[in-house]
């Protein structure tokens, strides 16, 4: 069955400006997190959604948001971008708490 | 303050070698640990373990979990070039509904021919 799919794959946008990424889970999944990949940080949770409700936040500021639709896709959106964000930023699906998360292949941002 | 510890960051071998990656982690509300490989792109599932001294092993790759010291390890035998690459673990708290993933830095294994 397909696997974690995020699109779009690379943007490239400038400061000040908003982005919109979409993660589409594995068919049946309904748990899907979010995380920012840096050089200097590594990977650090940003938020989980599990049936169109935030269960639990990481540790960044309000501009990064998302939400959940009723068919388990999920969007996440930065407003006021700032160089600092530039990453790679992973999505991961998985059916319980009790089983492992699927990456998607991420989708690389870049603030010029 | 939550933290997963791998060790070492960065390990060069010759094809054929044997290797151990470490991973420490202080999660207040364990759950399970996970291992993943990671490329170029996204990170792939290895192992989940959620139970002590109970061995996974997968091909030429193994890992283990001690949930009394904190750590696990993940053993490569005979190492290829295919297995260059990022080695994650990562510890699940128990705390959310799907579970929270604590990373590590992770391990960057280089396998020259």
């Amino acid at each position: 069955k397909a696997g974690v799919t995020q699109t779009p794959r690379y943007l490239i946008k400038t400061r000040g400006q908003q982005v919109t990424l979409s993660c589409s889970p594995i068919s049946g999944h309904r748990s899907v997190s979010w995380y920012q990949q840096t050089p200097g940080q590594g990977l650090q949770f940003l938020f989980e959604y599990f049936s169109e409700t935030q269960r639990n936040k990481g540790n960044f500021p309000g501009r990064f948001s998302g939400r959940q639709f009723s068919n388990s896709r999920s969007e996440m959106n930065v407003s006021t971008l700032e160089l600092g964000d530039s990453a790679l930023y992973l999505c991961a699906s998985s059916f319980t708490g009790d089983q492992p998360q699927h990456f998607g292949d991420g989708t690389r941002l870049s603030i010029l | 303050e939550d933290k997963v510890v791998q060790s070492p960051l960065s390990l060069v071998v010759h094809e054929g070698d044997t290797v151990t990656l470490n991973c420490s982690y202080e999660v207040t509300n364990f759950r399970s640990l996970l291992w993943y490989k990671q490329e170029k792109k996204a990170p792939t599932f290895l192992f989940m373990l959620t139970s002590s001294g109970i061995e996974k092993k997968s091909g030429r790759l193994s890992s283990i979990l001690d949930k009394k010291e904190l750590f696990s390890i993940l053993n490569i035998t005979a190492t290829q070039t295919g297995d260059s690459a990022i080695y994650l673990c990562a510890a699940v708290d128990r705390g959310s509904t799907l579970g929270r993933l604590y990373f590590g830095r992770g391990t960057q294994l280089t396998v020259w021919p």
